[in-house]
């Protein structure tokens, strides 16, 4: 069984503050590692999708790293702002040998951005 | 630009009746998936689609079937409900099989079994 952590689980920053989380993940049989931002009461958005070790992929103020040898996958984000809080979820694309392939999600990051 | 749309977005049944969830892709999107997410828990992948052929199996009881149509959209069956059915259950649809695809998603269903 795939197991796929993410630590904290939950962030209190300012805003201005910047701040970053882990997605941790088994370094065997790798095929993609995902990033999804999470609102309430709205669906997952899709930010990252990485594959190859030492990948570094930027939108705007969010950065995302990956290390695919140790695995593990760092998203920054700097100068946080209020809009920014939200659930961030890393997934661990995966294919057995199906036709397509499936994400195991981590446990998510609550991030909390006061003004 | 269009998104996956799911419907209805909430639903209230009660225990041992049926349930059926609609997933509409993406246009041109081949590929769809769905995802069971419990209060408190992360999403867990039940079962996928690819050119309306299921390709991929997860934590789906026997209770629950799905299908993809021939305009790509999903229908999730669930009968036989149970209390602990009650969860956010999402749609994702991907161009192509790839992991490394993009998978969007939908904005849930939420089910409520009394």
């Amino acid at each position: 069984i795939l197991n796929v952590e993410q630590s904290p689980q939950s962030l209190h920053v300012q805003e201005g503050d910047s701040t970053n989380f882990t997605c941790s993940f088994p370094s065997s049989n790798f095929y993609a590692l995902h990033w999804y931002r999470w609102e309430t009461a709205k669906s997952p958005e899709a930010l990252f999708v990485m594959t190859l070790n030492g990948d570094e992929k930027k939108k705007g103020r969010i950065s995302a790293t990956l290390n695919t040898k140790e695995g593990y996958s760092y998203l920054y984000i700097k100068g946080s702002q209020p809009e920014d809080s939200a659930t961030y979820l890393c997934a661990l694309g995966v294919n057995y040998g199906g036709a397509t392939n499936k994400l195991i999600f981590g446990t998510g990051t609550l991030l909390a951005v006061q003004p | 630009a269009a998104g996956v749309i799911q419907s209805p977005r909430h639903l209230i049944k009660e225990k041992r009746e049926t349930a059926t969830l609609k997933c509409y892709p993406i246009p041109r999107h081949d590929t769809v998936y769905w995802y069971q997410q419990g209060p408190g828990q992360d999403p867990q992948f039940l079962i996928s689609f690819y050119e309306k052929m299921q390709s991929d199996k997860g934590s789906i009881p026997d209770r629950f079937s799905a299908q993809q149509f021939s305009d790509y959209h999903s229908e999730l069956n669930m009968s036989s409900l149970e209390l602990g059915d009650s969860a956010l259950y999402f749609c994702a649809s991907s161009l192509g099989v790839s992991s490394y695809n993009e998978q969007f998603f939908g904005p849930g269903t939420r089910l409520t079994v009394l």
